[in-house]
């Protein structure tokens, strides 16, 4: 089955220690992103890749990090999570420009 | 900077109305336009993508159109169910192919 795979689905971390959240499709696919999506601000765009070792700056790329070393996985890292970081966390994937894109089925982080 | 806005922002209706969905953008330099479907607490389902050359795509109760020069786009539901009840959102992949800005979302609510 075509799908993207996140991990962990929930998560309850405190200020300061590292995480990451894993993401993974097997469509192949050239394009991914990751969103956070929070109450009143919508779904904003943190990073992207267009390849391997092709990353670039969403709107929201302050306090993460992300690497594609692999076309099928793109994880997403916080190196010292803070309050402001809770929210619910999307990763999706696409064949490329002009292709659906399709998503996970989110992270939801809390951040103590 | 593309710029998405989704009117209204909540909509209730009876069961078997037929209604729709709004959906404008400010950049008409698009490459295609995607809505999504989104129940609470959960990830994003692809129900259409219209490419830029399109001016319709319907899929069962479903048609999405899309007028660039105008900078809108609708999502018409038919025969509207209960099951239809959830948040759909708009997405516009902007220029670098790589970023997507979302509308806000509508929240339909179909009563029995």
């Amino acid at each position: 089955e075509a799908q993207v795979t996140q991990n962990p689905r929930y998560l309850i971390t405190v200020t300061g220690k590292k995480l990451t959240v894993t993401c993974s499709q097997n469509m192949n696919h050239e394009y991914m992103s990751w969103y956070r999506q929070d109450p009143g601000l919508g779904l904003r765009q943190i990073y992207y890749s267009m390849n391997v070792e092709v990353t670039d700056k969403g709107d929201v790329p302050e306090g993460y990090k992300v690497s594609r070393k692999e076309k099928r996985n793109f994880p997403l890292i916080l190196e010292s999570p803070s309050p402001n970081q809770t929210s619910l966390y999307f990763c999706a994937s696409s064949s490329g420009r002009g292709y659906e894109q399709y998503f996970g089925p989110g992270t939801r982080l809390t951040v103590t | 900077k593309q710029e998405v806005t989704q009117i209204p922002a909540a909509l209730s209706v009876p069961e078997g109305e037929n209604l729709v969905l709004n959906c404008s953008f400010t950049d008409s330099a698009i490459y295609n336009l995607q809505w999504f479907r989104q129940d609470p607490g959960k990830g994003l389902t692809s129900l259409l993508l219209i490419q830029s050359s399109q001016r319709e795509q319907t899929s069962g109760r479903l048609n999405a159109s899309l007028d660039k020069s105008s900078g809108r786009s609708t999502l018409y539901i038919a025969a509207s169910q209960p099951g239809d009840s959830a948040t759909y959102l708009c997405a516009v992949p902007n220029t670098n192919a790589g970023k997507s800005t979302f509308g806000d979302g509508t929240t339909l609510t179909v009563k029995p």
